[in-house]
């Protein structure tokens, strides 16, 4: 079992649809969780990062992490083309000297 | 600007030699990081370090060496040993140890030809 799965899609949305990307875990010792969001040929961007279970919000993004489920997501409110790209999820253990996990992306496409 | 900065952009190799990709961040940050990107297999680490004058061998190490004489600067020497080096690769660099948060740089493209 791979330790962070995530589908790789790709995932069709019409713009302003709620956009929910998910990924799933197998290491009960990940605490730290992270969304980034990659466009074609350019690094990563860190988009949300959230520590243990709950939810954080931060204008049409939203984190959700459940630990007992090892199942986080994040949902995109009034998707926008420019929304178009290669979502990662990312996780590492407690502070120290954890290195982060990633999930292999899901690529979203928002048509106009 | 704070930032990380990776070059080239893009970068040609023949078989049989050896390139350096240079990363640099003046952003103070303590950790730096290299990833390689392949279409459909998601970022594998291939060195990390934490303090200057010491590194870490990440998942896939073999055919890579990095140096770390100084806190701003990582770079990642592809060796001709690496058999497969054809990839986009990645510096992060991350403020504390702990590697959490971390922010990437552009990118270089290396083709070998």
């Amino acid at each position: 079992q791979k330790e962070v799965e995530q589908d790789p899609g790709p995932l069709s949305v019409p713009e302003g649809a709620i956009v929910s990307l998910n990924c799933t875990y197998s290491n009960s010792a990940f605490q730290y969780f992270m969304w980034y969001r990659q466009y074609s040929r350019k690094g990563p961007e860190l988009l949300m990062y959230t520590y243990s279970s709950g939810n954080k919000e931060d204008g049409r993004f939203t984190a959700q992490v459940d630990k007992s489920s090892k199942y986080i997501s994040l949902f995109i409110r009034d998707s926008q083309p420019s929304d178009s790209a290669t979502y990662l999820c990312a996780m590492s253990g407690a502070s120290g000297y954890s290195t982060l996990t990633f999930g292999k992306g899901t690529m979203l496409l928002v048509s106009p | 600007d704070g930032g990380i900065t990776q070059s080239p952009k893009y970068l040609f190799r023949k078989e049989g030699q050896n390139v350096t990709l240079s990363c640099e961040q003046n952003l103070n940050h303590d950790a730096m990081y290299w990833y390689r990107q392949d279409p459909g297999q998601g970022l594998r680490l291939i060195y990390y370090s934490q303090i200057v004058n010491d590194f870490q061998k990440g998942d896939i190490a073999e055919g890579y060496s990095v140096s770390r004489e100084k806190k701003e600067s990582f770079p990642l020497t592809v060796t001709s040993a690496q058999k497969n080096p054809t990839a986009f690769y990645l510096c992060a660099s991350t403020p504390g140890t702990g590697g959490t948060e971390q922010f990437f740089g552009p990118g270089t493209r290396l083709t070998v030809l």
